[in-house]
């Protein structure tokens, strides 16, 4: 089975700082790995995934993330974030089954981000 | 457009009232689930549907139904709701061939409150 810790459940930051949400993630086979982001009232839409090849994955809206398989980490930053980016980010995993279609997606927690003018 | 929409979007309840909450998407998606959202939790698998006629259960499969008859449809259903079913409901889908590679695609969300 596998299982997604997010650290921090609110970040807050100054507008057009730099700021990094973190992910862990724990499982027993190879995985892929999601962001996905909610604005309020809002449904969960796509930030950006990895699947495999090159551990820096860039997403929408100026977002990226790392890979890093020895630290089981998938942290998501952005080098200058906007009030408009103020919203709720899961970190998700992907993992397990022989038969590939089953596999189901396990949430993080969520991290509220917090960007104040 | 590609979307998944959910009905009703705010739904509030008494204990024990059967209710059923509908989802469609206009994907042709063959994989289609129901996740609940709780603060702290996150979001958890309730059923899934890797076809019509083909459901299994998640997570948190307790006290939910779901039915799968047409490729598009995909409702959740309360037989018997009671207060700790209180919370949001997100319903999504998928290609089914890309496995766990493809971005699952998530309705607007249904506020369930059961007195």
């Amino acid at each position: 089975a596998q299982s997604v810790t997010q650290l921090d459940s609110q970040v807050p930051v100054f507008e057009e700082a730099p700021v990094e949400l973190r992910c862990n993630y724990s499982s027993s086979v190879s995985v892929y790995l999601f962001w996905y982001v909610q604005y309020p009232n809002q449904g969960l839409q796509l930030l950006l995934k990895y699947l495999s090849g090159s551990t820096l994955v860039k997403g929408i809206n100026g977002f990226e993330a790392e890979f890093n398989k020895s630290q089981t980490s998938f942290h998501l930053r952005k080098p200058s974030v906007h009030i408009s980016d103020t919203a709720e980010y899961f970190c998700a995993v992907s993992a397990g089954g022989s038969d590939t279609g089953r596999r189901a997606l396990t949430f993080g927690s969520g991290t509220r981000l917090q960007v104040q003018p | 457009e590609a979307q998944v929409t959910q009905n009703p979007r705010y739904l509030i309840t008494v204990t024990g009232k059967k209710l059923t909450v509908t989802c469609s998407q206009n994907m042709n998606h063959e994989y289609m689930s129901w996740y609940r959202q709780d603060p702290g939790l996150g979001l958890r698998q309730i059923y899934y549907s890797m076809n019509v006629e083909v459901t299994d259960k998640g997570d948190v499969p307790e006290g939910y139904k779901v039915s799968r008859k047409e490729k598009r449809n995909f409702p959740l259903i309360l037989e018997s709701p009671s207060p700790n079913q209180t919370s949001l409901y997100f319903c999504a889908s998928r290609r089914l061939a890309g496995g766990g590679t493809d971005t699952q695609y998530f309705g607007p969300g249904t506020r369930l409150t059961v007195l």
